[in-house]
Parts: C-alpha cells; sequence; structure tokens
C-alpha cells in the first residue's frame, strides 16, 4: 500500500520570504499523481498544486512550485513570496494511476506566517 | 455557483444514536467521496461511489453507512457501532475519479456528547 510521509508537523516562514514543504512517499507504482492542498482555519480543503509523474517538468501555480524527485519518490512544495493568507495546513497526497480510486493523504504541515 | 454543500456545520450526537451527515454537489462530478480527519492525522477515506446506486469501502467503513440514489448527494450516516465517531467529516467529488484532485466541501464537525 502507498503511504505519504510529511516530517514537518509545523513551519514557519517571515512573510515575502521563501519556505519549502517536504513530502516523501512510498510505492512501487512507476504511473501516478500528486498532489499539494491547503487548508486554512476555514477548514475548506483547496487544491493548491498537481504533478503527474510522467511529467519531468516541475509544476507551478504562480507562487507555488513543486520539486518533483521521482526516483528519491520525493515531492516537495515551495512557497515563494510568502503571504499572510498562505497560513494553513498543507497536506501532500498520492493518487495510483490506475482505476485505484482514492487519494492517499499525509499528515500534514501546519505553515504559520509570521509579519 | 457550482460546488458542494455540507451540512449541519456542526453536529451534535447522544451516544447510541445514527446520525446523517448530508453532502450535495451541483458540479456534474461522477464520483463523490467521505474522509475522516482527526487532530494529527491526514484524511481516511471512509466510502466513495463511482456512479449512482454503486459505493465501495474505504480504509476505514465499519461502523459508517451510505447511499447514493441520486448524482448529486451522497449521505453519510454514522452508526452507534462507530466507536469513536467525534471527527471533522469531509466530502469531497471529482470528475475522473480524482486524476485530477478533488472538490471539497467545507466539512462537518460531528460531536457525541
Amino acid at each position: 500500500a502507498q503511504t505519504v510521509t510529511q516530517s514537518q508537523p509545523e513551519m514557519s516562514v517571515q512573510e515575502a520570504e521563501t519556505v519549502t514543504l517536504s513530502c516523501t512517499y512510498d510505492t512501487s507504482e512507476s504511473d501516478y499523481y500528486l498532489f499539494w492542498y491547503k487548508q486554512p482555519p476555514s477548514r475548506q480543503m483547496i487544491l493548491v498544486i498537481r504533478q503527474e509523474a510522467y511529467k519531468q517538468q516541475n509544476a507551478t501555480e504562480n507562487r507555488f512550485s513543486v520539486n518533483f524527485q521521482k526516483a528519491a519518490k520525493s515531492f516537495s512544495l515551495k512557497i515563494s513570496d510568502s503571504q499572510l493568507g498562505d497560513a494553513a495546513m498543507y497536506f501532500c497526497a498520492y493518487r495510483s494511476a490506475d482505476s485505484n480510486y482514492k487519494l492517499t493523504f499525509g499528515k500534514g504541515t501546519l505553515l504559520t506566517v509570521n509579519p | 455557483d457550482g460546488g458542494i454543500t455540507q451540512s449541519p456545520k456542526y453536529l451534535f450526537r447522544k451516544e447510541g444514536q445514527n446520525v446523517t451527515l448530508s453532502c450535495e454537489q451541483n458540479l456534474n462530478h461522477d464520483a463523490m467521496y467521505w474522509y475522516r480527519q482527526d487532530p494529527g492525522q491526514g484524511l481516511r477515506l471512509i466510502y466513495y461511489s463511482q456512479i449512482v446506486n454503486d459505493f465501495q469501502k474505504g480504509d476505514i467503513a465499519e461502523g459508517y453507512s451510505v447511499s447514493r440514489e441520486k448524482k448529486e448527494s451522497f449521505p453519510l450516516t454514522v452508526t452507534s457501532a462507530q466507536k469513536n465517531p467525534t471527527a471533522f467529516y469531509l466530502c469531497a467529488s471529482s470528475i475522473d475519479l480524482g486524476v485530477l484532485g478533488y472538490t471539497f466541501g467545507s466539512g462537518t464537525r460531528l460531536t457525541v456528547v
């Protein structure tokens, strides 16, 4: 079974600085999808960024980018120019590319942004 | 605007009672999911449904039941058999079984009193 590990329960960053959140996963599959979700205090889960394993190019969405290292099974999230609104719990998630239905989530990293 | 509506936002249940959490979507998504979130834990899958009148157990289905009589609706019943039901429950949907990711509702906080 696939597992997702987020080794940093909490992180903090100064406003306007850059922070990187770590995620590793365990799988024997070669094709899959990876996601980062944000859960602010409202608790609404919001999709931040998505990566397809067969694509070597790292995904980017505005200030959010990933460092996808397939051989190392690593999928870190970089937030540039951090803003107060970035403060949230961040979850890394894995989905197999086959007919498997589910997203497997890590336990999350709580990000604090200091003014 | 399209989205997923979960109700109620907060729910209190006495021990031994069944309670039903509502989840409605107007996104025309085929697949719907129920996840449970506990403090310090990630999200764990309870049930999912790919199409109307069909659903499958997830990782922690014991003590829960669902129905999918309409494409738009996927209610979750927490039965008295669920030993530790106090948690935050999230409903989600996807157009493609999650390949592009899920759309989530705003959740229901269930507390057993």
